[in-house]
C-alpha cells in the first residue's frame, strides 16, 4: 500500500520561502509511470495543481507558480520537495502531495494516492 | 487553463436518493476527466477516471458520463458515508485543473 505523508512548517513569513517534504513509502518515486505532484487547497475553496516530479526526473510546474516554484528529490530516501519562494497570504493553503498513475490502457492519469494534507498559514 | 465549471454548488440530499453532479469544461477535453470525493478534514480520493471508469473498489452505485465538454457524476441510492464534497479534473491539458467542488450534505 503506497502511503504519502507531508512534513514542513505550518506557518511561514511573507516574502520568505515555503518548503514542505513529501515522503513516500510502499512504492518508489523512481518507479516508471508515476508522477509525484504537490496540490494545494485553499481554505474553503477548490484544489490548484501546483506541479510535479516525473520518475525520471524531469519537472512540470504551473504556469501561475513556475517563477517561484521549485519541485525536486529530496534530500533523504524516496521524498520528494517542494519550495515556493516569496510568499504571501495568498499562498495561505492545505499543501497535498499526491501520486499521479496513468491506467492500463496507457492513456488516462488520475491522482490516485494523496497524503493527508498539511496545513500552511503565511503570516507575519 | 481550461477552466472546470462544476453545478450545483452544494445540494441536499436524503439517503436512499439518486445524485447528479454536472461539470462543464471551457473546452473538449475528449474524456479527459476524473472526479474525486472529499470528505470533511481528508484528501481527496478518486472515484471514476476517464470520464466513465470506475476506480477499482469504488462501489458501483457511483457512475460517470459524458464526453466533450458536458460530464455527469451520478450517485445512485446515496448512502450515509457518500456526504461529503465531490470534485471534477481535467487531464486533457496542463495545467491540471479542478471544479470548485459540489457539496453533498443532508437533506
Amino acid at each position: 500500500q503506497v502511503q504519502l505523508q507531508e512534513s514542513g512548517p505550518g506557518l511561514v513569513k511573507p516574502s520568505q520561502t515555503l518548503s514542505l517534504t513529501c515522503t513516500v513509502s510502499g512504492g518508489s518515486i523512481s518507479s516508471g509511470g508515476y508522477y509525484w505532484s504537490w496540490i494545494r487547497q485553499h481554505p474553503g475553496k477548490g484544489l490548484e495543481w501546483i506541479g510535479y516530479l516525473s520518475y525520471t526526473g524531469n519537472t512540470y510546474y504551473n504556469p501561475s507558480l513556475k517563477s517561484r516554484l521549485s519541485i525536486s528529490v529530496g534530500t533523504s530516501g524516496n521524498q520528494f520537495s517542494l519550495r515556493l519562494n516569496s510568499v504571501t497570504a495568498a499562498d495561505t493553503a492545505m499543501y497535498y502531495c499526491a501520486r499521479e498513475r496513468i491506467d492500463r490502457s496507457g492513456s488516462y492519469f488520475f491522482f490516485d494516492y494523496w497524503g493527508q494534507g498539511t496545513l500552511v498559514t503565511v503570516s507575519s | 487553463d481550461i477552466q472546470m465549471t462544476q453545478s450545483p454548488s452544494s445540494l441536499s440530499a436524503s439517503v436512499g436518493d439518486r445524485v447528479t453532479i454536472t461539470c462543464r469544461a471551457s473546452q473538449n477535453i475528449s474524456i479527459y476527466l476524473n472526479w474525486y470525493q472529499q470528505k470533511v478534514g481528508k484528501a481527496p480520493k478518486v472515484l471514476i477516471y476517464a470520464a466513465t471508469i470506475l476506480q477499482s473498489g469504488v462501489p458501483s452505485r457511483f457512475s460517470g458520463s459524458g464526453s466533450g465538454t458536458d460530464f455527469t457524476l451520478t450517485i445512485n441510492s446515496l448512502q450515509p458515508g457518500d456526504f461529503a464534497t465531490y470534485f471534477c479534473q481535467q487531464d486533457y491539458n496542463s495545467p491540471k485543473t479542478f471544479g470548485l467542488g459540489t457539496k453533498v450534505d443532508i437533506k
